[in-house]
């Protein structure tokens, strides 16, 4: 799988938009990519993947740029709750025997 | 959504004896599982994957003996840390994917806090 490369850490004031960088400057035409978080002491979440497309969902966007070697994270009304460690993870989509990397990700506090 | 349970959620364990911690899928089927571990302040590292019906298999550097893993059935699947010892002190966390789901990949379970005393 790509390596990824994530800020270790950022700032975002409560209702303001967060942005989280991710560089996978690696990443092969097969391989999506995933972002995750985890809430302290708890387990990770799923937030939202793509493969080079724009995604939204309820929780998040993600834009991939059109090389594909970088992509961001945005949550676009950031509240307390979301701070947490995101992780961006490059893999090949599909496959159950398939694990999950992580690398060590980006801490998001955000501030009142 | 698919569901991953993992039980105790905490337990503290004497030196030398064993701890079982557990990962069912509760609304779905997992051929496969896996179990990470995660120190304070670190990220998680797999630890191994747990094949149902089969033997798991190990990151390197993992000592199968001591991690023992059980996948006796598509929704179970168990992580017993034999003879613990304080530097087994660590946050357990189990994953499964619903392969029958939404393909947006995988489910943890709320993890296990161990600390062996």
């Amino acid at each position: 799988d790509a390596k990824t490369t994530q800020p270790p850490s950022m700032d975002c004031a409560e209702g303001r938009a967060a942005n989280l960088p991710c560089n996978h400057s690696t990443i092969s035409g097969n391989e999506y990519v995933y972002w995750y978080r985890q809430i302290h002491s708890q387990g990770p979440q799923y937030i939202i993947h793509g493969l080079k497309n724009n995604e939204t969902n309820e929780m998040a966007s993600l834009i991939i740029t059109e090389d594909r070697k970088s992509s961001t994270l945005i949550l676009p009304h950031a509240t307390l709750r979301d701070t947490a460690v995101y992780y961006c993870i490059v893999r090949v989509h599909g496959g159950s025997n398939y694990k999950l990397t992580f690398g060590k990700g980006t801490l998001l506090t955000v501030n009142p | 959504g698919a569901v991953v349970s993992q039980h105790p959620s905490r337990v503290i364990c004497k030196s030398g004896t064993s701890v079982k911690i557990e990962c069912r899928s509760l609304d779905f089927q997992a051929t496969t599982m896996f179990w990470y571990r995660q120190f304070p302040k670190q990220s998680l590292m797999l630890m191994a994957t747990s094949n149902e019906g089969s033997k798991a298999t190990y990151e390197q550097g993992v000592e199968k003996d001591k991690f023992l893993i059980n996948h006796a059935s598509l929704t179970l699947s168990t992580l017993t840390v034999t003879s613990a010892h304080p530097e087994d002190s660590s946050f357990y966390i189990c994953s499964a994917r619903d392969q029958g789901g939404l393909s947006y990949g995988y489910t943890f379970g709320s993890g296990t806090r161990l600390t062996v005393v």
